[in-house]
């Protein structure tokens, strides 16, 4: 089993849609949850980070993590074509000697 | 926030020879990263890059094949050397801020390297 799982899609939704993105992970010692969004032949750009459970909500993104069942999620409300990118998750543990990232979900948000 | 320039974007090699891939950033960070990013897969650390120190390279990779210079605060270079058409992928250089704890939070943009 890969440390992080993420669908690679691609996830294709006409616009104004609400996009679900998620990522599981099997580490529990993993406290710290980032979102990375990377459009084509860019590097990736932190879109968000959280600490532990609970949800985060920075304009039309929503991160949320729930750990007991080890499932980290991130949601675009009210998408746009400009929102098209492949988005990756991440995660560290406290200690920050293991930072993984996931392979990515390719999203196209269509006119 | 840090902006990052890497040089080369893009380059087609020649089975055997050797790349230099050149890292700068705008202002002064302690820890530079390495990562390898092949299509459908994570991102992978090649190593981390600290000024006066030897770099720490991760399990699977060694640095006869990707020696790293960190000879300042602001500038960093990846050798990929003695290619082969496995070595073909992108390679970026991240930086963290310290808003992820020196972790990786900005990228450049990347070289797309291709061995022939």
């Amino acid at each position: 089993q890969k440390e992080v799982e993420q669908d690679p899609g691609p996830l294709s939704v006409p616009e104004g849609a609400i996009v679900s993105l998620n990522c599981t992970y099997s580490n529990s010692a993993f406290q710290y949850f980032m979102w990375y969004r990377q459009y084509s032949r860019k590097g990736p750009e932190l879109l968000m980070y959280t600490y532990s459970s609970g949800n985060k909500e920075d304009g039309r993104f929503t991160a949320q993590v729930d750990k007991s069942s080890k499932y980290i999620s991130l949601f675009i409300r009210d998408s746009q074509p400009s929102d098209s990118a492949t988005y990756l998750c991440a995660m560290k543990d406290n200690y920050g000697q293991n930072f993984v990232f996931g392979p990515g979900t390719r999203l196209s948000v269509l006119p | 926030s840090a902006v990052i320039s890497q040089k080369p974007s893009r380059d087609i090699c020649q089975r055997g020879t050797s790349l230099t891939i050149q890292c700068q950033v705008d202002s002064q960070v302690t820890m530079m990263f390495w990562y390898r990013q092949q299509p459908g897969q994570s991102l992978t650390l090649i190593a981390t890059a600290n000024q006066g120190s030897e770099a720490t390279y991760e399990s699977g990779f060694v640095i006869d094949k990707f020696p790293i210079s960190r000879p300042n605060l602001t500038f960093s270079t990846l050798t990929v050397s003695n290619m082969s058409p496995e070595d073909s992928s992108i390679y970026l250089c991240s930086v963290g801020d310290g808003l992820l704890g020196n972790q990786p939070q900005h990228f450049g943009d990347g070289t797309r390297l291709s061995i022939l």
